[in-house]
């Protein structure tokens, strides 16, 4: 079974700085999925980031990037110009790629959570 | 907003009570995955239906059922309530984005059993 690690319980950053989030998983598949959710204090899980195990480059969106180590099962997530309203949960999720069709079993595994606190 | 809708959004009831949740999923989405998020379990998954059929069980009790209706709805229900079944569930859809298939979360229902 996939596991997935998130060693920070929390972390903060002043405002405009930069902060790395960590996640580790372990896996015996070569091919999967990545995801970083951030739940703000309303509770909503909504979809930061997203990675695919076969592609090299690591995804951007905005001021959020991943570092993804496929070797070392490594997959931090980097917030850059932190805002106040970065402030949240985030969340570190495994997905199996499973069969390439529809419908199959893409169930999510989170982490812990890292609680990221953002300092004016 | 996602465009999952999840009733009710809080839900108060006493041990021993039955209650059933309420998801909606996203214009075209076809499956539907329910997840559990407690303090001392955190984000788990419990149960997964695409178009009405029941396709993967996670961590759910017997306690528990879910499931999808013609209309795609799905509606999950827990019985024989126990303190420890309050928590935040959240029901997700399912697209396919460019082959990847990515799950937009709804708001949740906050269960408390008293």
């Amino acid at each position: 079974a996939q596991t997935v690690t998130q060693s920070q319980p929390e972390m903060s950053v002043q405002e405009a700085e930069t902060v790395t989030l960590s996640c580790t998983y372990d896996t015996s598949e070569s091919d999967y999925y990545l995801f970083w959710y951030k739940q703000p204090p309303s509770r909503q899980m909504i979809l930061v980031i997203r990675q695919e195990a076969y592609k090299q480059q690591n995804a951007t969106e905005n001021r959020f990037s991943v570092n993804f180590q496929k070797a070392a099962k490594s997959f931090s997530l980097k917030i850059s110009d932190s805002q106040l309203g970065d402030a949240a949960m985030y969340f570190c999720a495994y997905r199996s790629a499973g069969l390439r069709g529809g419908g199959s079993n893409y169930k999510l595994t989170f982490g812990k959570g890292t609680l990221l606190t953002v300092n004016p | 907003d996602s465009g999952v809708t999840q009733t009710p959004k809080h839900l108060i009831t006493a041990t021993g009570q039955r209650v059933t949740l309420r998801c909606s999923p996203r214009s075209g989405d076809l499956s539907v995955y329910w997840y559990q998020q407690s303090l001392d379990q955190g984000l788990q998954f419990l149960i997964q239906y695409y178009n009405g059929e029941e396709r993967a069980k996670g961590n759910i009790l017997e306690r528990f059922s879910a499931q999808q209706f013609p209309d795609l709805h799905s509606e999950l229900n827990l019985s024989s309530l126990e303190l420890g079944d309050s928590a935040l569930y959240f029901c997700a859809s399912s697209d396919r984005t460019g082959g990847v298939e990515t799950q937009y979360f709804g708001p949740g229902t906050r269960l408390l059993v008293l």
